[in-house]
């Protein structure tokens, strides 16, 4: 089946540090790979979404990037501030599936003044 | 405005008893989720349904069932509760080639 890998359980950084986090994933279908953001007490809302055909999503300062290659996407941020503080899931959705998500583990991101 | 209303937000259940977890949806959207989240695990989707009338099992969906009676609404059902099933429920809903849309959650302590 479909699965996603999220290593990086916790992210600590100062403001205006560089944020990148790393997934990987496993499918035997054309992927659209989504990122996620879940704000305290929240639930998870879409930041980024990512298909094969652009490779890439910008929003909210945040980029998205995806390498079919080594099967892996990455968010990334130049420089963060402590209003980025939450968890960042990764996740994955294939055609056909009534898209269903399948997701990454997540990843804390906590910013430091 | 695109909604996920989930209820209630916060329940404690017994062991053995039934739960009953409910969302309404006002997006119109024809697919729904329900989803658990647990420190180290993600998101994990126990049931989903494709319209009124349909149910279909996810991932993980031993212990639970689900009713869809409408397009606005989805219930997840524990039967018999088990503290196993401790954790945060997600509700999401979902139209064609649009990403999901996330509920508050509900956080369910079984004790």
């Amino acid at each position: 089946g479909d699965s996603v890998t999220q290593k990086q359980g916790q992210v600590t950084l100062s403001e205006d540090d560089f944020l990148f986090i790393n997934c990987t994933y496993s499918t035997t279908t054309y992927p659209t790979l989504l990122w996620y953001v879940q704000y305290l007490g929240q639930g998870p809302q879409l930041l980024l979404k990512v298909t094969t055909a652009n490779n890439k999503g910008i929003s909210r300062g945040f980029e998205a990037t995806y390498d079919k290659g080594t099967t892996s996407f990455h968010l990334q941020k130049a420089s963060v501030q402590e209003s980025d503080s939450a968890v960042y899931f990764c996740a994955l959705v294939v055609s056909g599936s009534f898209n269903k998500l399948t997701f990454g583990a997540g990843t804390r991101l906590a910013v430091c003044p | 405005e695109a909604a996920v209303t989930q209820s209630p937000r916060n329940k404690v259940a017994v062991t053995g008893g039934k739960v009953t977890l409910s969302c309404n949806q006002t997006n119109n959207h024809n697919n729904m989720y329900w989803y658990r989240q647990d420190t180290g695990h993600g998101l994990r989707l126990i049931h989903y349904s494709y319209g009124a009338g349909s149910t279909e099992k996810g991932d993980i969906p031993d212990g639970y069932k689900a009713s869809r009676p409408s397009q606005e609404n989805f219930s997840l059902i524990l039967e018999l509760a088990t503290p196993s099933q401790t954790s945060v429920y997600f509700c999401a809903s979902g139209g064609t080639g649009k990403a999901p849309l996330f509920g508050e959650g509900t956080r369910l302590s079984v004790l």
